[in-house]
């Protein structure tokens, strides 16, 4: 069965931490791997990997994927309040496959709580 | 361009009554995507749309869930004689196409509760 698992499940740190949330994954014929921040409802898209070792950054944010370990890091540095969040993590299969046939499978998330 | 979008953004319900949930996505994006956030646990997928078909069905827990998109645009997600088990955050997606190389753009959810 496929599987997302993210740790860990809750962080609590102060503003200006660095912070490394990190996700593992079990998945029939892998094809990306996507980050999303869920502050209220609406999970917003962060990053998309499909290639290992190739970091994707954007501003405080990064994101790497190992496909070897299956795995990926997001990384936040200098934390804010502004980031404490969900941090969802999602692996995508190929559509040409059994299994989840081109659909995400989430993982339960890592709530992040930055405190001032 | 407006995101994709939800309605109602809350709903309370009586147990054993039907509702319809529904989701406008992005103009343009082909492929739309139901899931269900029940408290504490990740996203669980529900069905997809390729146009107005929709091939997967796999996701939907019972009999009691269908769904409906219609002119490749709007889509309805439908609970019949819920139960308090359906309570939970149902989130909308849509992609440019189908596949797992095209993010997924979410919905601010529609917060169902059944009493």
């Amino acid at each position: 069965e496929d599987k997302v698992v993210q740790s860990p499940l809750s962080l609590v740190v102060h503003e200006g931490d660095t912070v490394t949330l990190n996700c593992s994954y079990e998945v029939t014929n892998f094809r990306s791997l996507l980050w999303y921040k869920q502050e209220k409802k609406a999970p917003t898209f962060l990053f998309m990997l499909t290639s290992s070792g190739i970091e994707k950054k954007s501003g405080r944010l990064s994101s790497i994927l190992d496909k070897k370990e299956l795995f990926s890091i997001l990384n936040i540095t200098a934390t804010q309040t502004g980031d404490s969040a969900v941090y969802l993590c999602a692996v995508g299969t190929s559509l040409n496959y059994g299994g989840s046939q081109g659909n995400l499978i989430f993982g339960k998330g890592t709530k992040l709580s930055v405190k001032p | 361009g407006a995101g994709v979008s939800q309605s109602p953004s809350n709903k309370v319900t009586e147990k054993g009554k039907d509702v319809e949930l529904r989701c406008d996505p992005i103009s343009g994006h082909t492929a739309l995507y139901w899931y269900r956030q029940s408290l504490g646990q990740g996203l669980e997928f529900l069905i997809y749309f390729q146009g107005n078909s929709a091939p997967d069905k796999s996701g939907l827990p019972s009999d009691r869930f269908s769904a409906e998109r219609t002119g490749g645009s709007v889509s309805t997600l439908t609970i019949q004689r819920t139960q308090q088990e359906d309570s939970a955050v149902y989130l909308c997606a849509s992609s440019l196409a189908r596949g797992a190389s095209y993010e997924q753009y979410f919905g601010p959810g529609t917060r169902l509760t059944v009493t």
